[in-house]
């Protein structure tokens, strides 16, 4: 079965560089999630996108921008790369009328900022 | 804001028993969560309990659900080596998002 799939899988930036991160959903899923999971920390909501449109925003930096395209592929737009920024970030989709399942996760992109 | 905790760390034989621990403060909560991380690795889903239950039972997963108490639990049987990951509760809030308690880092012991 399809997975959600992101890329790159690794990822290594300069401080003050840009990155962007892609997540593609599992086809028919209309909403993805992104996260970010720290070194030794649970994972925090970035942001969340339904049928193209913002649909709600956690603890993302003004510097992370992120949008979800017309093939329902987001990217995470992250600018003025911070050494903090590094971590593990995760990209999830679900279906809005499936109300019991739990989001599948993609294997996550390893940014490390040096 | 929502709030989701775990014990940090436990420490099991293989073959026993093993109970996670999870509270939450989320009174709108609509479905749990237990995802199992690997290190280095991604979010597993391991199984989810509806919020009108108070036990369901996947395998060797067994989930218990105190709502009044806000305590959610995972019990796994016959604990493998295989088993040692990071264990994550969330709780799926009003707004779809999942927010997701600090990880119980269990360690299985042959």
């Amino acid at each position: 079965a399809a997975g959600v799939i992101q890329s790159p899988r690794h990822l290594i930036k300069e401080k003050r560089e840009t990155a962007t991160l892609k997540c593609y959903p599992i086809p028919r899923h209309d909403t993805v999630y992104w996260y970010q999971q720290g070194p030794g920390q649970d994972p925090q909501f970035l942001i969340s996108f339904y049928e193209k449109m913002q649909s709600d925003k956690g603890s993302i930096p003004d510097r992370f921008s992120a949008q979800q395209f017309s093939d329902y592929h987001s990217e995470l737009n992250m600018s003025s790369l911070e050494l903090g920024d590094s971590a593990l970030y995760f990209c999830a989709s679900s279906w809005q009328d499936s109300s019991n399942y739990g989001y599948t996760f993609g294997s996550g992109t390893r940014l490390t900022v040096v | 804001g929502e709030d989701v905790e775990q014990s940090l760390f436990l420490s099991v034989r293989e073959g026993d028993s093993s109970v996670i621990n999870c509270t939450y403060t989320d009174s709108s909560s609509t479905y749990l969560y237990w995802y199992k991380q690997e290190p280095g690795a991604g979010l597993q889903l391991l199984t989810y309990i509806f919020s009108n239950m108070d036990m369901k039972q996947d395998q060797r997963l067994t989930v218990l659900l105190n709502k009044k108490d806000k305590h959610l639990s995972l019990r796994i049987a016959d604990t493998q080596t295989g088993d040692s990951a990071i264990y994550f509760c969330a709780d799926r809030t009003g707004f779809q998002k999942l927010v997701f308690g600090t990880g119980t880092r269990l360690l299985v012991s042959p």
